[in-house]
């Protein structure tokens, strides 16, 4: 069965620190990797995607892809309090198929 | 530009009775997504579909689930008879599937069910 991890938080951070968001997945083959933003009571959205090994770059975001350790990262610099909600983990196994979802990090970043 | 459009935003009823949610992907895209999301389970697959025909509907709980899509506008996500473990909150989301790949999704504002 295909899973996708992360720590379910909360993770706090001061407002102005770096944020760091993991996630492992369990298929080897998963071909993209997706991070999306959930603000209390509101839907998904997203915020980066990322499809090879290294980093990309997006603002005061980062994603992080290390497929041999099947690990994705989100960085956040220069958190604001506004960045504080749950970040939710996304996975495609092969193309043509939908997304499978971590069940999300909680941050809080405090002023 | 609207987004997905979904309805009702809530909706409260009693064990027994039918649930019909209903989504209206963004104009354009070919590919409709139904996930429900709790606390203890996150966020779920239940069905997507691409070009109005059903792609997997392994995550459809049981046989008191069923959904269609009878047009590239409209979709109905349909739960008879509803039970207490269903309330949750459900999203509708669509995209545009271009070759062998579904580019970003965009989520609905979900529909919360609690089921008394």
């Amino acid at each position: 069965q295909k899973e996708v991890e992360q720590n379910s938080g909360p993770l706090s951070v001061p407002e102005g620190a770096i944020a760091s968001l993991n996630c492992t997945y369990s298929d080897r083959v998963s071909q993209s990797f997706f991070w999306y933003r959930q603000y209390s009571g509101k839907s998904p959205e997203l915020i980066m995607s990322i499809y090879s090994n290294g980093d990309k770059e997006d603002g005061r975001f980062t994603a992080q892809l290390n497929k041999a350790s099947q690990y994705v990262s989100l960085l956040i610099r220069d958190s604001q309090p506004s960045d504080s909600a749950t970040y939710l983990c996304a996975v495609k196994w092969q193309a043509g198929t939908a997304l499978i979802f971590g069940k999300g990090t909680t941050l809080s970043v405090s002023s | 530009d609207a987004g997905v459009i979904q309805s009702p935003r809530h909706e409260v009823t009693e064990m027994g009775q039918e649930v019909t949610l209903r989504c209206k992907p963004i104009s354009g895209h070919n590919s409709l997504f139904w996930y429900r999301q709790t606390m203890m389970r996150g966020l779920e697959l239940l069905i997507y579909f691409n070009n109005n025909v059903p792609i997997d509907d392994s995550g459809m709980p049981e046989d008191r689930f069923s959904a269609k899509m009878p047009n590239a506008s409209f979709s109905t996500l349909k739960i008879q008879p509803s039970e207490p473990r269903d309330s949750a909150v459900y999203f509708c989301a669509s995209s545009f599937k271009r070759g062998g790949s579904y580019n970003e999704q965009f989520f609905g504002p979900g529909t919360r069910l609690t089921v008394l």
